[in-house]
């Protein structure tokens, strides 16, 4: 199976700092099928992006996805408060879809 | 607005079943693929299960085939999982997921239930 390594596993940031995020897929994500998810504690995992880069509805555009082949970024360009979550990513290219490891996104 | 509402999570002995409900609302349940995804506690999300819009197809993680049996009621709106023989590792938050994308068993999720706990343990 494709395994995915998010990258790093916690990220400490301020309000308003960029966060990058990593995802590196063990074998090509096929067709660019990589998505993202956002979970912060207590409530279930909200999608964010899908498609490598396309957003979901209601996501703002600080949020944005890129990469191809095996490695994937997310990137919040300025960190609001409601930010700090964790953040998976998920490939749905080849059987059986697999998740990362996640990474979190903790207030510096 | 879409919802999925699981419920039939508890505590049960290694060897034991449960069954796992999620029920639909806010759309149009027969004309989605539906999955059931996990998180074990200290571990990330895991893929469990999936079914097609009919119900015809259904497939499932190497971890849970021959035990784990997914269904739906596509008059009741209502998604199940009925899960047998049950592991100490098999103990996790179960979300119910709305499934888009080519095919039935590889996509996107959105939206996600808030999850039901099962917990094994002797």
């Amino acid at each position: 199976e494709s395994v995915l390594a998010q990258s790093p596993v916690t990220l400490s940031l301020s309000p308003g700092e960029r966060a990058t995020l990593s995802c590196r897929a063990s074998e090509g994500v096929s067709n660019g099928y990589l998505a993202w998810y956002q979970q912060k504690p207590g409530q279930a995992p909200r999608l964010l992006i899908f498609g490598v880069s396309t957003r979901a509805t209601g996501i703002p555009d600080r949020f944005s996805g890129s990469g191809s082949g095996t490695d994937f970024t997310l990137t919040i360009s300025r960190l609001e408060a409601e930010d700090f979550a964790v953040y998976y990513c998920q490939q749905y290219g080849r059987e059986p879809l697999t998740f990362g490891g996640g990474t979190k996104v903790e207030i510096k | 607005e879409v919802q999925l509402l699981e419920s039939g999570g508890g505590f049960v002995q290694p060897g034991g079943s449960l069954r796992l409900s999620c029920a639909a609302s806010g759309f149009t349940f027969s004309s989605y693929a539906m999955n059931w995804v996990r998180r074990a506690p200290g571990r990330g999300l895991e893929w469990v299960s999936a079914i097609i819009d009919s119900g015809d197809s259904t497939d499932y993680a190497d971890s849970v085939k021959g035990r784990f049996t997914i269904s739906r009621d596509n008059f009741k709106n209502t998604l199940y999982l009925q899960m047998t023989n049950l592991r100490a590792d098999d103990s996790a938050v179960y979300h119910c997921v709305r499934a888009k994308g080519e095919w039935f068993h590889l996509g996107w999720f959105d939206p996600w239930g808030q999850g039901t706990l099962v917990t094994v343990a002797s």
